[in-house]
C-alpha cells in the first residue's frame, strides 16, 4: 500500500501570497492516479485536481497540480480569502485509495 | 451544486450493526464506480470500500474487510454500506462519493454531506 506524506502540516500565509503544498508517495505513482482536495470546516472534501494536473470542473486556474514519480505539488498562485482550508492528496491505486494526512493553510 | 445524500448514521454499541444509505438525486449514478470514505480526528480521511458500475465487483480496506458490505441499487440510484461487528475505531463521519474518471485520471467529484457513526457503550 502506498503511503502519502504531506508537508508542511500547517502553512501560515497572507492573502495574495503563493502557497506550495507537498505530497510525497512511498512508492512511484502512476501518472493518472493522484488527486487533490480542499476541505473547509463542516464540509465534505471538494475535488480540485485529478490525474496529477487536471483541474476539476469549476476550479479556478490559480490552483495548479504538478509532479511525477513520488513527489507532487499543489500550488495556489495567489491566495484568496476562501482558499484558507485543509488540503489533502489522494492516490487512486488499483485496489486501494489512500489519503495524505493533510496540510492546513491558515491566515497569517 | 450536485450533492449525494447520506442517511442511517447514529449511536451503536460495540459489536452492533448499522446500515448506511446514499441517494443520488439528479446525479448520473449508474455509469460510475461509487465509494464510501470515512473521516475521524484520529485517522483523518480513510477510504473504506468501493463498488463498480453494475455492482459485480467490490473492494474493501483491510480495516473493514469481512465486517462491512457495500452494495448498490441501480433502479433507485442508491448506494449502501452494511456495517457489522462495529468497533470503537469505526467511529467517524461516513461520506459516499462518486468516482469520476476520464482519460486524464480519477477523482471523487461529488460527495455527500456525511453521516456520523458513533460506536460506544
Amino acid at each position: 500500500e502506498i503511503v502519502l506524506t504531506q508537508s508542511p502540516g500547517t502553512l501560515s500565509l497572507s492573502p495574495g501570497e503563493r502557497a506550495t503544498l507537498s505530497c510525497r508517495a512511498s512508492q512511484s505513482v502512476d501518472n493518472k492516479s493522484l488527486a487533490w482536495y480542499q476541505q473547509k470546516p463542516g464540509q465534505a472534501p471538494r475535488l480540485l485536481i485529478y490525474g496529477i494536473s487536471s483541474r476539476a470542473t469549476g476550479i479556478p486556474d490559480r490552483f495548479t497540480g504538478s509532479g511525477s514519480g513520488t513527489d507532487f505539488t499543489l500550488t495556489i498562485s495567489r491566495l484568496e480569502p476562501e482558499d484558507f482550508a485543509v488540503y489533502y492528496c489522494q492516490h487512486f491505486g488499483a485496489s486501494r485509495k489512500t489519503f495524505g494526512q493533510g496540510t492546513k493553510v491558515e491566515i497569517k | 451544486e450536485m450533492q449525494l445524500v447520506e442517511s442511517g448514521g447514529g449511536l451503536v454499541q460495540p459489536g452492533g450493526s448499522l446500515r448506511l444509505s446514499c441517494a443520488a438525486p439528479g446525479i448520473t449514478f449508474s455509469t460510475y464506480w461509487m465509494s464510501w470514505v470515512r473521516q475521524s480526528p484520529v485517522k483523518g480521511l480513510e477510504w473504506v470500500a468501493n463498488i463498480n458500475e453494475d455492482g459485480s465487483a467490490m473492494i474493501y480496506a483491510d480495516s473493514v474487510k469481512g465486517r462491512f458490505t457495500i452494495s448498490r441499487d441501480q433502479a433507485t440510484s442508491s448506494l449502501f454500506l452494511q456495517m457489522s461487528s462495529l468497533r470503537a475505531e469505526d467511529t467517524a463521519v461516513y461520506y459516499c462519493a462518486r468516482d469520476y474518471y476520464d482519460s486524464r485520471g480519477d477523482g471523487y467529484d461529488i460527495w455527500g454531506q456525511g453521516t456520523m457513526v458513533t460506536v460506544s457503550s
